[in-house]
């Protein structure tokens, strides 16, 4: 069965750095993209970016390059999103997804970040 | 980025009542690969979104038959043809054939 565990929720100040984590299980993590949702409060859903973790090939939607930073350590089937300097506007719940037919097939549970003073 | 147009963004309907969701994209969907990558997704209440259709009209596995999507090019269609309790939430079409990936506004369904 293929699982998406993801870290739990964060609450940050302002300009602090934060890294998230999405743990694959289930399948062969090398052969297939996983990305990053994203869903602000009372929102939609946005695709910030994807990694191949077999080559660590890695794509940013346009409104996210430079904002965040996609990773994964294939050593330990699991990807991560970060920021170096987090704002109030980052406040949202992120979802990280496994690609099957070139669009999210498995989700995680979700992660909720917090960025207030 | 291509633009998905849904319609309507709130949907009452009566338990038991077909229900119908319109998506328009602002360009083909059309792959080079000749498949069409236009996604449906519902996102019950608290839940992770979890995906319906995929290709216009594959359902995903353990997706009840009384979801079809069809559809072509730019115009795509999610019926549900017996709405049930649990289909409350918020139905969102998506496109992957044009990177980025782009998802429509949503439709909130609600029962009247």
């Amino acid at each position: 069965e293929v699982q998406l565990v993801q870290s739990g929720a964060e609450v940050k100040k302002p300009g602090e750095s934060l890294k998230i984590s999405c743990k694959g299980s289930g399948y062969s993590f090398t052969s297939y993209w996983i990305g990053w949702v994203r869903q602000m409060p009372g929102k939609g859903l946005e695709w910030m970016g994807i990694i191949y973790p077999g080559d660590s090939d890695t794509r940013y939607s346009p409104s996210f390059q430079g904002q965040v930073t996609i990773s994964a350590d294939k050593s330990i089937s699991t990807a991560y999103l970060q920021w170096s300097s987090l704002k109030a506007s980052d406040t949202a719940m992120y979802y990280c997804a496994r690609l099957l037919e070139r669009a999210p097939g498995y989700w995680g549970q979700g992660t909720l970040v917090t960025v207030s003073s | 980025d291509v633009v998905m147009t849904q319609s309507p963004l709130s949907l009452p309907v009566t338990l038991g009542q077909p229900a119908s969701i319109s998506c328009r994209s602002s360009q083909s969907l059309v792959y080079s690969d000749g498949n069409t990558y236009l996604n449906w997704f519902q996102q019950r209440p608290g839940q992770s979104p979890r995906r319906l259709i995929y290709k216009v009209s594959n359902r995903d596995s353990g997706v009840p038959d009384r979801f079809s999507g069809s559809g072509s090019g730019t115009d795509f269609t999610l019926k549900i043809s017996r709405v049930e309790a649990e289909d409350v939430g918020v139905y969102y079409c998506m496109q992957g054939t044009h990177w980025p990936g782009t998802f429509g506004q949503g439709t909130k369904v609600e029962i009247k």
